[in-house]
């Protein structure tokens, strides 16, 4: 079962524009959100995370919109660049454990200039 | 070192041949963990290490993967009789440990491909 679910699989978004993927979790025990940037024949590094007592964390470009009630989140790129392809993982974990983080299935993203 | 480093980057054998990849997480990092993740696809969770004991070894897809962690460093992920379906990038990745809530920093991985 897929604790993470994540969507869309794949996003192409003009220079400029705004990317919005989308994670769906059911564990109400997860309390770290992280997400992941990984390019060709890299692993992936870590972007940008949140803990659910805020909801919204903004970096730079980069925003993580959380809503606890609906066990959703969202990671928004503003003015994306094409430099920002690559593919994102959203994932989950009960932080206190550092057990499994939960992965999602990843979006792969393309900034067309 | 100052990253996860993994080795070999590439690696090619032939089925049914024995392969070991390595890995030397983070000075200081307690946690280590193996992901695999097939071309195009998500990340699968293999196995996970706190200091040299695996609490999780439930992500292992079958007999032919073992691993092991010794002085609470390197790792080696042992594939045994290589199928063609094993051949994925294999990933690293490092944490300072439960109760600590900090995330994880992966290597870039080693490329198996079993011909």
């Amino acid at each position: 079962q897929q604790q993470v679910k994540q969507s869309p699989q794949s996003l192409i978004v003009q220079k400029g524009g705004i990317s919005i993927i989308n994670c769906a979790y059911e564990n109400t025990a997860f309390d770290y959100f992280p997400w992941y940037q990984q390019f060709p024949g890299k692993g992936p590094a870590l972007l940008i995370a949140i803990r659910p007592d805020v909801s919204e964390k903004k970096e730079g470009r980069f925003t993580i919109s959380f809503n606890k009630s609906a066990k959703q989140f969202s990671l928004h790129i503003m003015d994306s660049q094409p430099g920002d392809s690559a593919t994102y993982f959203c994932a989950a974990i009960v932080a206190n454990t550092g057990n499994q983080f939960y992965f999602g299935t990843g979006t792969s993203l393309t900034v067309i200039p | 070192g100052a990253g996860v480093s993994q080795s070999p980057s590439n690696k090619v054998t032939e089925k049914g041949k024995d392969v070991e990849l390595r890995c030397d997480p983070i000075s200081g990092h307690t946690a280590l963990y193996w992901y695999r993740q097939s071309l195009g696809q998500g990340l699968e969770f293999l196995i996970y290490f706190q200091g040299n004991s695996a609490p999780d070894k439930s992500g292992l897809p079958s007999d032919r993967f073992s691993a092991e962690r010794t002085g609470g460093s390197v790792s080696t992920l042992t594939i045994q009789r290589t199928q063609q379906e094993d051949s994925a990038v294999y990933l690293c990745a490092s944490s300072l440990g439960q109760h600590s809530g900090n995330t994880i920093y992966f290597g870039e991985g080693s490329w198996l491909t079993v011909v």
